[in-house]
């Protein structure tokens, strides 16, 4: 059964800083993985997403990386801002049966 | 361009009550799901369905069922709410295949007393 695993599950940083949030997954036989921010009382936006093939993805100030094989993601958030404050989720989606599973989100605080 | 629209946004109901959550996209996407939203548990897969006429169970199906009988509509069937049923629920869709990200609806925030 697949099993994903966010950590932090909270993290609060001064604005300026660069922060990395990790993701791992148990089962590595995967089309791909997908990085979503929800901001509270609201639905989820996908932010990045990369394929099994690839092992990483830019928009911005973000950066997702893949590592498949040892079932790892991270997404880099540079020069945090206040407006990034929000719950960051990331998901995978398993090639034998189309399921996209979920962590269970680290809750992002930037301090001004 | 409308995208995932969920109905209603806002439900109560009384335990024993039956009710249909709505899920409709305009994107011709294959893939649809549902998930169930709860504090401190992330998004919990509920069913989903790879086309029209096919659905499969998730990670937590007990108590819902689901039908697709056409690629624009996925609803989530309650069939006798329970108080372990107050939640979030968030309905979600995408293309097949490893390039196409999920696009989600605003959810239904369901209260069961």
């Amino acid at each position: 059964k697949q099993e994903v695993t966010q950590i932090p599950a909270a993290l609060s940083v001064p604005e300026g800083e660069n922060l990395v949030l990790n993701c791992s997954f148990t089962d590595s036989a995967i089309y791909n993985l997908q990085w979503f921010r929800q901001d509270p009382g609201k639905g989820l936006t996908s932010l990045l997403l990369i394929q099994s093939s690839q092992r990483e993805q830019t928009s911005g100030r973000l950066n997702a990386s893949l590592d498949k094989s040892s079932g790892r993601s991270t997404l880099y958030i540079a020069a945090s801002q206040p407006g990034d404050s929000a719950t960051y989720l990331c998901a995978v989606r398993q090639d034998r049966d189309d399921k996209i599973i979920f962590g269970k989100g680290t809750r992002l605080h930037i301090l001004p | 361009n409308a995208g995932v629209t969920q109905t209603p946004k806002f439900q109560v109901l009384k335990t024993g009550q039956s009710m249909t959550l709505q899920c409709a996209q305009d994107m011709n996407h294959e893939y649809m799901s549902w998930y169930r939203q709860d504090p401190g548990m992330g998004l919990r897969l509920i069913h989903y369905s790879v086309g029209a006429g096919i659905t499969d169970q998730g990670e937590v199906p007990n108590g819902y069922n689901v039908s697709r009988s056409t690629t624009e509509d996925f609803p989530l069937r309650l069939l006798s709410a329970a108080p372990s049923q107050t939640s979030v629920y968030f309905c979600a869709s995408s293309y097949r295949g490893g390039n196409s990200p999920l696009h989600f609806g605003n959810g239904t925030r369901l209260t069961v007393t």
